[in-house]
């Protein structure tokens, strides 16, 4: 049983431009969230997808979008890169069912912007 | 969204008890405690969660103040395979989690 996959394993993009990372869930899992973590941080919320609507956001500006498709995979769009846009990427996946929720993260993906 | 405080690091010798403190003291009476481990070079990985009671399983227990103001994180046997960053987090029920820092745990041999 595949867990969470993301792609690719590292970028490198330049300060303006447009980037889209993607997800996979666990198998049986209907619930992706995105989570961003800056060197030597905790992982920071971004958003939630479920039934491939936006459920839950964060406190990210409206650069970072995404979008759910009806296999539960996921994507993370971010525009107008900025330097500080540099981080690991991380997406997670859980059941919805009854709270508390286990989420299962990916190995990430390492976004560098020059 | 409640904020959580660990200490940046601790030291372990391998083989003996590792108990790894969290003040939480903003937290709700309904977010649940979840703690998970960040090896280097890997997405977090779910250790353990818990409400109101301790709780045991293969990999810790979690022993919960009982104001919920603080909790701790018992490894009972440190190994090396454990030298990770430890997260203490809380989650609202709304299926999303507040991470704060983390505390870095090294085992030595």
């Amino acid at each position: 049983d595949a867990g969470v996959t993301q792609s690719p394993t590292h970028l490198i993009k330049t300060r303006g431009q447009q980037v889209t990372l993607r997800c996979s869930p666990k198998s049986g899992h209907d619930t992706v969230s995105w989570y961003q973590q800056a060197l030597g941080q905790g992982p920071q919320f971004i958003f939630q997808y479920y039934e491939e609507e936006e459920r839950q956001r964060g406190n990210f500006p409206d650069r970072f979008s995404g979008h759910q498709f009806p296999n539960y995979s996921s994507e993370l769009n971010v525009n107008a890169l900025l330097l500080g846009d540099s981080a690991l990427y991380l997406c997670a996946s859980s059941a919805t069912g009854t709270a508390p929720y286990e989420q299962y993260f990916g190995p990430g993906t390492r976004l560098t912007v020059t | 969204d409640a904020k959580t405080t660990q200490p940046n690091s601790m030291e372990s010798n391998e083989e003996e008890p590792v108990h790894l403190p969290c003040n939480h003291s903003t937290i709700s009476g309904t977010d649940y405690i979840h703690w998970y481990r960040q090896l280097p070079s890997q997405g977090p990985e779910y250790v353990i969660h818990g409400l109101t009671s301790n709780v045991n399983n293969r990999m810790a227990s979690l022993a919960i103040a009982e104001d919920r103001k603080s909790s701790t994180l018992i490894l009972h046997r440190a190994t090396l395979r454990d030298a990770a960053v430890y997260y203490c987090t809380s989650e609202t029920g709304a299926n999303n989690l507040f991470f704060g820092t983390g505390t870095r745990l090294t085992v030595i041999p």
